[in-house]
């Protein structure tokens, strides 16, 4: 069935360090993928996409590319600083218009 | 432009007790969806509504949980009897099908607490 396995955390980091979090997903079709992101005590928002195979998304430094061929979307970031510490998650979905799949989330800590 | 508007943020109730969450979504959205989210783990979907009629409820637990959208905007979402393994983050979401990436743009959540 559908799904979608990220890396456990907690992820802790000292600032400047690079991130990957890895993310790799089951599904039918050509998905769009998806990484949120939960800053303490806010909602869930949307960080970075991608609706087809070798799109790179990106945004405030982070990216993560559409890798058909091996079902996956990992999240980079070359410089981490304290206030990316949060929790992402990796979703995806069949069709627009259809409900998002989430991964478990994957905490990050970066200290100063 | 107005975000996803949820209430109450809070809500602690003794098990057994009834609750019930609102949600009003992005003005146009059509799409409305309630997700759970447990302490740990991922958002997992309850409910999805296009309009006012349900497009996916597999996973509601249709016992205790029930989920209305009535005019097609406004949603309640409401758990009678409550259980402990209720406690959890109750997430109204929503989207615009038109849109090519289908992204869904989230509220701030409603926290229950069941004891």
């Amino acid at each position: 069935g559908n799904s979608v396995t990220q890396m456990e955390g907690p992820v802790t980091l000292s600032e400047e360090a690079f991130l990957t979090i890895n993310c790799t997903y089951t599904a039918t079709g050509y998905p769009s993928l998806f990484w949120y992101v939960q800053y303490p005590g806010e909602g869930l928002q949307l960080l970075l996409k991608a609706t087809k195979a070798d799109d790179k998304g990106s945004n405030k430094g982070f990216e993560a590319t559409y890798r058909k061929e091996t079902t996956s979307f990992h999240l980079e970031k070359g410089s981490v600083q304290v206030s990316d510490s949060a929790v992402y998650f990796c979703a995806f979905h069949n069709q627009a218009g259809t409900a998002l799949i989430f991964g478990k989330g994957t905490t990050l800590s970066v200290s100063s | 432009e107005a975000g996803v508007a949820q209430s109450p943020r809070y809500k602690i109730i003794e098990k057994r007790q009834s609750v019930a969450f609102w949600c009003n979504p992005i003005s146009g959205h059509a799409t409305l969806y309630w997700y759970q989210q447990i302490l740990g783990q991922g958002p997992k979907l309850l409910i999805q509504f296009q309009n006012n009629g349900v497009v996916d409820d597999s996973q509601l637990p249709k016992d205790r949980f029930s989920a209305e959208r009535l005019k097609g905007v406004d949603s309640t979402l409401k758990i009678q009897p409550a259980k402990l393994e209720d406690s959890a983050v109750y997430l109204c979401a929503s989207s615009l099908v038109e849109r090519d990436s289908g992204e869904l743009f989230f509220g701030e959540g409603s926290r229950l607490t069941v004891l």
